[in-house]
């Protein structure tokens, strides 16, 4: 079935730090993939969706130029979290949407990164 | 808005016993509606989906079925096993596309014990 891989799984680094990660969809091209973050115990929140060869639309209260977003490929999407604070730790989340054609193709999700600022 | 309310948790149960996880939602027209699962430090997985009025989605065990007069997408299994903990989510899609955002619910933790 379709896999979407998330990397990395898990970063811990100083506050300062800007951190990338990665979203490839590994057997399907997705134009659209979105990224969401989620809380300890809470549901997933989404922040962004991500265009390929376009600008990422952003909902409303994240901050663009603190997540930035690039999809620079059908298969790639990366978040990077730009100077990051403690209080960006969490746990982030992207998902990819089959661009096939065909009605109701489902998100697939990645396995997260958990993102732990010092 | 386009929304989604489930059962609030945890829900705990004994091995074999019977699950139901309750959804609701709100939408404009008849969206796809989808269960998702999420193991312990893992990312969520589709567990089963269902895209119209009356249609029955079932995985692994589990069922649910679209109705429209109740705008409910209930969660059931018959025999839970301990394998089946993890958190899951009703989702549908925002704004009532098959291909946009999601929207998820809250999620309900379920454990089971031996």
């Amino acid at each position: 079935g379709a896999v979407v891989s998330q990397h990395p799984s898990r970063v811990i680094c100083k506050s300062g730090t800007s951190v990338k990660i990665e979203c490839r969809s590994l057997d399907f091209q997705a134009t659209t993939m979105f990224w969401y973050r989620q809380f300890p115990k809470q549901s997933l929140m989404l922040m962004a969706t991500s265009n390929e060869g376009s600008k990422a639309t952003y909902e409303q209260g994240v901050e663009k130029d603190k997540f930035l977003i690039n999809h620079a490929s059908l298969t790639l999407s990366t978040l990077t979290v730009t100077s990051a604070h403690p209080e960006d730790s969490s746990f982030y989340i992207c998902s990819a949407r089959d661009s096939s054609p065909g009605p109701n193709q489902p998100q697939h999700f990645g396995d997260g990164t958990r993102l732990s600022i010092l | 808005g386009d929304s989604v309310t489930q059962m609030e948790g945890p829900v705990t149960l004994s091995e074999e016993a019977f699950l139901t996880i309750n959804c609701t939602y709100t939408a404009t027209g008849y969206p796809s509606l989808f269960w998702y699962v999420q193991y312990p430090g893992e990312g969520l997985q589709l567990l089963l989906k269902a895209t119209k009025a009356d249609d029955k989605g079932s995985n692994k065990g589990f069922e649910a079925t679209y109705r429209k007069e109740t705008t409910s997408f209930h969660l059931e299994k018959g025999s839970v096993q301990v394998s089946d903990s993890a958190v899951y989510f009703c989702a549908l899609p925002a704004g009532g596309t098959s291909y946009g955002k999601l929207t998820f619910g809250q999620g309900t933790i379920l454990t089971v014990h031996p």
